[in-house]
């Protein structure tokens, strides 16, 4: 059993670039979510779904666009990366009826230069 | 809006001491808290959680915490931390869901517990 499967794990990336970071479970979840985790600033929620086709914004969505075409996947695009967006990205899943135990992901740490 | 407060950055225990992490809450309704631990590259695991009833928790890993509505806290604690307890510790707090269980939940800033030999 895989859980929740992110990729890359590192990323570095030039100002203005983009790129998607990957996330999976194969626990059936429906329920999916993004964090940042910067030093300091704890978690912080950028966008989730509640089910495909279903997004919405968390506490930090500017500078990025979810999608959620399978229940499976739940990818985060960075449209054009900027040095503020330097930070380890969390990707985290839980059934509806228990969305606060979240299973996470292992992370991926970007760097935009 | 919600907020969690923790107030100490950095924790040192001595291996077999008793642990006390501080976690304050400020929620507007009866609050859904968490403590969630990260070891070192991992991601977050859930150790506790209080919705309602008894005020003392127990979790995983032998560790409790105890919700004070008088005081917005609710601490951490563990009788006797082992070396394998070294890791961020994040107190949370959610909204309730009508779905059953807590949503949208805002985190704290983490304690970083070290454990001395």
């Amino acid at each position: 059993n895989a859980g929740v499967t992110q990729t890359p794990k590192f990323q570095v990336l030039k100002t203005g670039q983009s790129m998607t970071l990957q996330c999976a479970q194969d626990m059936n979840h429906e329920y999916m979510s993004w964090y940042r985790q910067d030093p300091g600033m704890g978690l912080r929620l950028i966008h989730y779904s509640v089910g495909a086709g279903i997004t919405d914004q968390g506490e930090v969505p500017n500078g990025y666009n979810v999608s959620r075409s399978t229940t499976e996947d739940f990818p985060l695009r960075l449209l054009s990366a900027a040095p503020s967006q330097t930070s380890v990205y969390f990707c985290a899943s839980s059934y509806s009826r228990e969305r606060e135990k979240l299973f996470f992901g292992s992370g991926t740490q970007l760097s935009v230069l | 809006a919600q907020s969690v407060t923790q107030p100490d950055i950095h924790i040192t225990v001595s291996e077999g001491a008793s642990l006390e992490l501080r976690c304050n809450y400020s929620y507007g309704a009866t609050p859904y808290l968490f403590w969630y631990v990260q070891s070192p590259g991992q991601g977050l695991q859930l150790l506790l959680k209080y919705f309602s009833g008894d005020t003392l928790v127990q979790g995983i890993k032998g560790f409790e915490a105890e919700f004070k509505r008088s005081q917005s806290s609710f601490n951490l604690r563990k009788p006797s931390v082992h070396w394998s307890d070294a890791a961020e510790y994040f107190c949370a707090v959610g909204v309730r869901y009508s779905g059953g269980g807590a949503d949208g939940l805002t985190f704290g800033k983490g304690t970083h517990l070290i454990i001395q030999p």
